[in-house]
This record gives structure tokens, C-alpha cells and sequence, in this order.
């Protein structure tokens, strides 16, 4: 069974700047879950999906972070504009269903300079 | 005071020791409790799940809850050089989701 798939691994940017990541969680999960990871912490749950609608987005910087998962299957996150402070490993996660055991993917490495 | 403490460590092991992983928490309302594994440059995995207070074994790994002390603990037993990794501790009120995690303890088996 192919595991979560995110794109891409690493990204430098500039502050100011846009970026993207995308996500493709597991076949039939129909859960997905984008967490932030700054180095040394543990991962921050920043928005929730359960097919195509958003369960939980409480910690989501709505100014400059929006997310979106149109057909139910994979994901996009945004930043727009990036801060220094957004540096982190992003990771996106998938379950079956609400309260199953969540899979992670590899993440995606945020450098903003 | 964070909701969930973790010694970062990193903690160093000789193989075939006991290595014993524990966190704190403040919020006693946490009913699930779940240890994950972080290899570096992956994402973490779940290694042991449990509800409310008590023990729980598989294969080397064993977790304990303490809700009274708000504490828990993750035991590897004859440790291998392949646990190397960081633990991460994660609680939450509603099962596997909702999850407040640790900052993670980097633990490394020297053979």
C-alpha cells in the first residue's frame, strides 16, 4: 500500500514570497490532516479535512495560510506571504476516518530567508 | 507551562540497555495517549496507543499511563541500534485525533 506522498521535499523562498506544498494521502482515507513541525517542537495540527470539508482550522493563520482539498482526495497548502517564522517541516496526514490511526508523509522542508 | 512537556534529551544508550521515554501533561481531561517514532527526514509513525491508565506491551515496547501523576512512559526493551530515532508523546480527548504532541526526545543506541 503506497503511503502519504507530498511535493515538494524542500523549498527555499524568500520572505514575502508565496509557496506552495501539495499532498496525496492514502487511497479511501477520507481524513487529511496538514500539521506544522518548527525544528525541536512537535507537530502543530493546522487545519483538518474530512473529504472535502474542513472539520478543524482553529490554528490556522487564516491571514497568510489557506488550504483547500476540491475533490476530496489530495490537498494544497498556501503561504502567502511567508515570514521567517513560517521556517518548519510541513506534514500531511491521513486516516480512514475520524479518531483512526493518522499516517504521515515524509513532509516538506520550509527554508524562508 | 506548556499542556504537554518532553525532555528533549538527546539520551544516548549502550545496545541491549532498557531505555525508559516519559512526558508530563497538565491537562487532565486527556483520555488517549500515543507514543510515535520519528525517523530523520521522515514523518512520525505511530508506535503504541492506549486509553486511560495502565500498561500496554508489544513485542519490546511497553507504555504506562499514570493519569493520577499525569504521566507517561515508554519503555524499549534490549534496544537496537535501529530505535535510534525521536519519540514523540501525543495525548488527545477524542481517540486519534485532536492531538497535542511533545517537543520529542532524540534517542540514539550506540552498538
Amino acid at each position: 500500500e503506497a503511503g502519504v506522498a507530498q511535493s515538494p521535499r524542500y523549498k527555499i523562498i524568500e520572505k514575502r514570497q508565496s509557496v506552495a506544498f501539495w499532498c496525496n494521502p492514502i487511497s479511501g482515507h477520507a481524513t487529511l490532516y496538514w500539521y506544522q513541525q518548527i525544528l525541536g517542537q512537535g507537530p502543530k495540527l493546522l487545519i483538518q479535512f474530512q473529504n472535502n470539508g474542513v472539520v478543524d482550522d482553529s490554528q490556522l493563520p487564516k491571514d497568510r495560510f489557506s488550504a483547500e482539498r476540491l475533490k476530496g482526495v489530495d490537498s494544497t497548502l498556501k503561504i502567502q506571504p511567508a515570514k521567517l517564522e513560517d521556517s518548519a517541516v510541513y506534514l500531511c496526514a491521513s486516516s480512514f476516518g475520524l479518531k483512526e490511526t493518522q499516517y504521515f508523509g515524509p513532509g516538506t522542508r520550509l527554508l524562508v530567508l | 507551562q506548556k499542556e504537554v512537556e518532553q525532555d528533549p534529551g538527546p539520551l544516548s544508550v549502550p545496545e541491549g540497555a532498557i531505555v525508559s521515554l516519559n512526558c508530563t501533561y497538565s491537562n487532565s481531561a486527556f483520555q488517549y495517549f500515543m507514543w510515535y517514532r520519528q525517523y530523520s527526514r521522515k514523518g512520525p509513525e505511530l508506535l503504541m496507543y492506549t486509553y486511560s491508565s495502565g500498561n500496554k506491551e508489544d513485542g519490546r515496547f511497553t507504555a504506562q499511563v499514570d493519569k493520577s501523576s499525569k504521566y507517561i512512559s515508554l519503555f524499549i526493551r534490549d534496544s537496537q541500534p535501529s530505535d535510534s530515532a525521536t519519540y514523540l508523546c501525543a495525548m488527545s480527548l477524542f481517540g486519534n485525533e485532536k492531538l497535542t504532541f511533545g517537543t520529542g526526545t532524540r534517542l540514539t543506541i550506540i552498538p
